[in-house]
């Protein structure tokens, strides 16, 4: 079965510091994986996906089929960054499996 | 555009009573889901639809139904409300196809059952 893992429930950095959430999968085929953000009082929203190869409010996530993850990466974290992170597998049609997410906090 | 709308946004219920969680969606999106998201956990599937009359079951299915007459609605029902089913409930939909694949997420509801 497809399993998505975040090991962090909790993540906590100080601002302008470099930030990285972990995200690891395990799937047969060729994973699509998206990161999604809800930050507070908002919906879940989509951050970014990997076939995107976007960056998005400085956000970088590279699939690492090797090691089976998908890691969020950041330079320099600010305040508005944080939220709660949850990494995604796409599975099937259209379905999503996601990990446990992980609540950034950003210090000041 | 409202996206997706869900209501009621908290409902306690006693043990045994039935309900149903609307969801509205105003995209015409083909893909509607219904998610549930207890304390610490991330999000699993209840139900999915592709389309208009044509629903599947997700992870976790038990205790609840769902039906999809109208591309706009996805009403999740729950029949005989447990303790288990204590949770905040998540409706998203999904165009369905390709780069646009993203799934649009409603604000939840949050269900207490006593």
């Amino acid at each position: 079965a497809q399993r998505v893992t975040q090991p962090e429930k909790l993540l906590s950095v100080f601002k302008g510091a470099p930030v990285e959430l972990k995200c690891n999968y395990s799937y047969s085929g060729s994973p699509e994986l998206f990161w999604y953000v809800q930050y507070s009082r908002q919906r879940l929203q989509l951050l970014l996906r990997h076939i995107s190869r976007e960056s998005i409010k400085g956000f970088t996530a590279d699939l690492n089929k090797g090691e089976t993850s998908f890691h969020l990466k950041k330079p320099f974290a600010q305040e508005e960054d944080s939220a709660m992170y949850y990494c995604a597998l796409k599975e099937g049609a259209q379905k999503l499996v996601f990990g446990q997410g992980t609540r950034l906090t950003i210090n000041p | 555009n409202a996206g997706v709308t869900q209501t009621p946004k908290f409902r306690i219920l006693k043990i045994g009573q039935s309900m149903t969680l609307q969801c509205t969606q105003d995209m015409n999106h083909n893909y509607m889901y219904w998610y549930r998201q207890d304390p610490g956990m991330g999000l699993k599937l209840i139900y999915y639809s592709v389309g208009a009359g044509i629903t599947d079951k997700g992870e976790v299915p038990n205790g609840y139904n769902v039906s999809r007459s109208t591309t706009e609605d996805f009403p999740l029902r729950l029949e005989l409300a447990a303790p288990s089913q204590t949770s905040v409930y998540f409706c998203a939909s999904s165009p369905g196809t390709g780069e646009t694949d993203t799934q649009y997420f409603g604000p939840g509801t949050r269900l207490t059952v006593l």
